[in-house]
C-alpha cells in the first residue's frame, strides 16, 4: 500500500527565506506526483504536476523536483511572501487513478 | 459552473442521523472522486467515478457510506446513522479525463455531536 510523508510538519519562516519543502513516498510505481496548497476553509488548489518521466516542474517561485526511484519530491519556494502561508499537501498518483495524500506542511511565512 | 461546487459547506449532525452531501462537478467532467479528510490530515481516498459507474469504492470506510452519481454529473454522498468519528471535512474533485488535472470543491465540513 502507497505511503506518503512529508516533512517538515510545520515551518515559520521570515518572509524573503527560500525554504524547501519534502515528500516521501514508499512505492516508486506512480503515474504522476502533484503539489497543492489548501487554504483554511477552502479547497485545494493544485501547484505542479510532474509526470513520472519527468524530473521537475516550474512555476513562478515554485520548483518541484521528482526523483521517482527513491520516492522523494521536494517543492522549493524562492523569496517567501505571507501570501504563501498555508498547508501544502503531496499527494501521488497511480495507475489506479485515485490521489494518495501526504498529511501536509504547514507553512506560516512572517512578515 | 466555473469551479466544483460542494453543499452544503458546513453541516452539524446529530450522532445516528442520516446526512446527504452534494457534489457539482465542472460540467462536462468524467472522473469525479470523494475524499474525506481529518483535521490535521491529508484527504483520503472514498471513491471514485468515471461517468455514472462508480469504479472504485475501497476506500469507504463502512456500510454507512453510500456514494452515487445516477446521471453522471451531480453525486451525492449520504452517510447514514452518523458517528462523531465522520466528522471531517469531505472535498469532491472532478476531471475532464482520466489522469488529468483535477479540480477540487471547497468541502463539506460535517460535525457530528
Amino acid at each position: 500500500k502507497q505511503e506518503v510523508t512529508q516533512i517538515p510538519a510545520a515551518l515559520s519562516v521570515p518572509e524573503g527565506e527560500n525554504l524547501v519543502l519534502n515528500c516521501s513516498f514508499t512505492d516508486s510505481a506512480i503515474y504522476n506526483l502533484q503539489w497543492f496548497r489548501q487554504d483554511p476553509g477552502k479547497g485545494l488548489t493544485s501547484l505542479l504536476l510532474i509526470q513520472s518521466s519527468q524530473r521537475e516542474q516550474t512555476s513562478g517561485r515554485l520548483n518541484a523536483s521528482l526523483d521517482k526511484s527513491s520516492g522523494r519530491s521536494t517543492l522549493y519556494i524562492a523569496a517567501s511572501q505571507p501570501g504563501d502561508s498555508a498547508t501544502y499537501l503531496c499527494a501521488v498518483t497511480d495507475y489506479g487513478q485515485n490521489f494518495v495524500f501526504g498529511p501536509g506542511t504547514r507553512l506560516s511565512v512572517l512578515p | 459552473g466555473a469551479g466544483v461546487s460542494q453543499s452544503p459547506r458546513y453541516k452539524v449532525a446529530k450522532r445516528g442521523q442520516d446526512v446527504a452531501l452534494r457534489c457539482d462537478p465542472i460540467s462536462g467532467h468524467v472522473s469525479l472522486f470523494w475524499y474525506q479528510q481529518a483535521l490535521g490530515q491529508g484527504p483520503e481516498f472514498l471513491t471514485y467515478f468515471q461517468n455514472e459507474a462508480q469504479l472504485d469504492k475501497s476506500g469507504l470506510p463502512s456500510d454507512r457510506f453510500f456514494a452515487e452519481r445516477p446521471e453522471g454529473s451531480v453525486s451525492t454522498l449520504k452517510i447514514q446513522r452518523t458517528q462523531q468519528e465522520d466528522s471531517a471535512v469531505y472535498l469532491c474533485a472532478s476531471s475532464f479525463r482520466d489522469l488529468g488535472g483535477y479540480t477540487f470543491g471547497s468541502g463539506t465540513r460535517l460535525t457530528v455531536v
